[in-house]
């Protein structure tokens, strides 16, 4: 059964750098999401993207965060300069095309830590 | 503010237990999410529900839209069915509820 992918699985940076993360959606999707999860907390809403653009953000997805599907296929996250409150699991989520299922497809998942 | 709560937070059964889990939304939605998140970290969407009642093997996951409430219901629990189990509605976003963390002890 297709599914979506993310790498890293996991990513340590110090706090200012910049990381991209990674997600490979389900090929005939079209509607992708970020989630994160902070340890203990409950999973929040990042962003929604859709036909090339961002359809909804949260207001957790501030200037240092961006996203891009550059090439078709991969779906990224960037952090411009991490805080080690971005500590977290990040989720990369899709949504079957076509449908009006809404039924989501999540990814293993990235945890960043930021030291 | 929280828009969509859960009830209970933690629950504890014997193995074989009716299990029910509640959530309870205070914004308008085009769908509602139960999802399945294991103590490695992954999530499983279980149902997506926009009216009435689904039924997957065990489980079963009703919504009522008036009322603004679901309920997922795990028959004949196993222990294998311990996890957090997660409600997320859509509305123009999604929104998480907190979880219900599920123990089944043989």
């Amino acid at each position: 059964e297709p599914e979506v992918t993310q790498t890293p699985s996991h990513q340590v940076t110090q706090m200012g750098q910049e990381v991209i993360l990674r997600c490979v959606p389900i090929s005939n999707h079209l509607y992708f999401y970020w989630y994160r999860q902070i340890l203990g907390q409950k999973v929040e809403f990042l962003v929604s993207f859709y036909n090339n653009e961002i359809s909804e953000k949260s207001e957790i997805f501030d200037d240092q965060f961006s996203v891009e599907r550059p090439d078709g296929s991969n779906f990224t996250l960037k952090i411009r300069s991490t805080k080690l409150e971005d500590s977290a699991m990040y989720f990369c989520a899709s949504i079957k095309a076509g449908t009006q299922s809404y039924e989501q497809y999540f990814g293993p998942g990235t945890r960043l830590t930021v030291t | 503010k929280n828009e969509v709560e859960q009830s209970p937070q933690n629950l504890t059964a014997q193995e074989g237990e009716f299990i029910t889990i509640n959530c309870s939304y205070s914004v308008g939605i085009s769908a509602l999410h139960w999802l399945q998140q294991h103590p490695g970290g992954g999530i499983v969407s279980l149902f997506m529900l926009s009216s009435g009642k689904k039924k997957h093997g065990r489980l079963i996951a009703t919504i009522n839209i008036q009322e603004k409430h679901s309920s997922l219901h795990i028959t004949a629990s196993h222990p294998r069915d311990s996890a957090v189990y997660i409600c997320a509605v859509l509305g123009n976003q999604f929104y998480f509820g907190t979880g219900t963390s599920l123990t089944v002890i043989p």
